[in-house]
């Protein structure tokens, strides 16, 4: 267990839609990123936030959003859903000087 | 662009014996390296780390060697277990972005044969 909580673990839902993810990050831990793993992809990062304030981005797309609220929890907003957004979604959080530790991810399946 | 890359998609090694797992980079800014071990249906699980100052770090039967000038690094498994069956990831990171914003590999499938 790494301490990283994601919820839900699976969701389905049809093109279109907006759908929303949600992280607890370790106890103590300010930074908060998501991933994202399609199966013909490694894991792509979208965006870290880093005690409520947005870090650094990534590969992120216009449709999808996220932001860290000050019980330091974050959400990941998706809309607008298309079939190519079906995938693996992992939050993972850090600390400085240790790794970054993954929750068990939300598996997205848009259909 | 791939800017970290592992080549062999898979590798099968018998019980016991040793398994290298290869990654190399391009990015010379990238300073920090972790190995991820992932099973279906979990999240990757942190392994082992190596900063740029280092070129081995060990722990257990896991260790990691980085080669700076030829940007390649590796994980050594010795011995290998039936339970170290799995994906691992190569990850780096350029720790001066202030972040551990990560970029992966897309793994190397271990299976360990009993």
């Amino acid at each position: 267990d790494s301490g990283v909580t994601q919820t839900p673990k699976h969701l389905i839902t049809a093109t279109g839609q907006r759908v929303t993810l949600r992280c607890s990050p370790r106890s103590g831990d300010l930074s908060v990123y998501w991933y994202q793993q399609s199966l013909d992809q490694g894991l792509q990062f979208l965006i870290q936030y880093y005690n409520g304030e947005e870090r650094a981005k990534g590969n992120i797309l216009e449709r999808f959003s996220a932001q860290q609220f000050p019980d330091l929890h974050s959400e990941l907003n998706l809309s607008s859903l298309e079939l190519g957004d079906s995938a693996l979604y992992f939050c993972a959080s850090s600390v400085e000087g240790s790794g970054a530790f993954f929750g068990q991810g939300t598996r997205l399946t848009v259909v | 662009d791939q800017q970290v890359k592992q080549n062999s998609p898979s590798l099968s090694v018998q019980e016991g014996r040793i398994s290298i797992l290869n990654c190399d980079y391009t990015n010379s800014m990238f300073d920090y390296f972790l190995w991820y071990k992932k099973y279906p249906a979990e999240g990757p699980t942190f392994l082992i780390s190596i900063s740029s100052i280092k070129d081995k770090n060990e722990d257990g039967r896991f260790t990691v060697f980085l080669n700076k000038s030829a940007k390649h690094l590796s994980l050594h498994i010795v011995p290998s277990q039936p339970g170290d069956s799995a994906v691992y990831f190569c990850a780096a990171s350029a720790k001066g972005a202030g972040s551990y914003q990560l970029t992966f590999g897309k793994g190397t499938k271990l299976s360990v044969i009993p």
